[in-house]
């Protein structure tokens, strides 16, 4: 019963490095997220999609790129990496907006 | 309220005390209110969904209250558990389905 699986777990990276922060869930949900996790700030959602192939902006878009090509998979895109960008990023999946949202363990990015 | 506003941001009880918290939102076009624990080093677990005003919860010691009305939504430990230590995020989703979550109360329960 693996739930939502994040890979990988750390990464290092240096600035304009690109790279594809992987997620999938086994649910069958329809609702995928992905959301940053910044030192003392809550979550904060990037993007989400509500089933395959359709995808919208979160509160803090720029930067990233995601695609929903199947129900199982939803990948995150960064392409030119900034140190900004440096965090925790959870990938998350429900089966509606009314039902709670299954997490993954994460993956800890560092950009140098 | 634009936001999801929590409160306190931390605070420390005895081991046996009972406490609450605050989830504030915006109560327009309100779809449901979210309770998530977050244990250090884990991912969030969720607690409680709801989704009508008045609505009640219980899972064991804990339990939670939602006013749509005028946006507020109340969690409540009882007897409190030095395993009950973990931050208590809430979060609002609006009809656009998107999640807005608050920065969570920080619990701590010393034994």
């Amino acid at each position: 019963n693996a739930g939502v699986t994040q890979t990988p777990k750390f990464r290092i990276l240096k600035i304009g490095q690109s790279m594809t922060l992987q997620c999938t869930q086994d649910m069958n949900h329809n609702y995928m997220y992905w959301y940053r996790q910044d030192p003392g700030m809550g979550l904060k959602l990037i993007y989400y999609s509500v089933g395959a192939g359709i995808t919208d902006k979160g509160e803090v878009p720029n930067g990233y790129n995601v695609s929903r090509s199947t129900t199982e998979d939803f990948p995150l895109r960064l392409e030119l990496a900034a140190p900004s960008q440096t965090s925790v990023y959870f990938c998350a999946s429900s089966y509606s907006g009314d039902q709670p949202q299954h997490f993954g363990d994460g993956t800890r990015l560092s950009i140098l | 309220i634009l936001n999801v506003e929590q409160s306190p941001q931390s605070l420390h009880v005895q081991e046996g005390d009972s406490t609450n918290f605050t989830c504030s939102f915006p109560s327009s076009n309100f779809y449901a209110l979210h309770w998530y624990r977050w244990e250090t080093a884990k991912s969030p677990e969720a607690l409680f969904v709801m989704t009508l005003n008045g609505d009640e919860k219980k899972k064991g010691r804990i339990s939670a209250t939602l006013n749509t009305k005028e946006g507020y939504s109340y969690l409540y430990i009882k007897g409190s558990q030095p395993e009950d230590s973990a931050t208590y995020l809430c979060a609002s989703t609006s009809g656009t389905y998107k999640y807005i979550f608050g920065t969570g109360t920080r619990l701590k329960v010393l034994a």
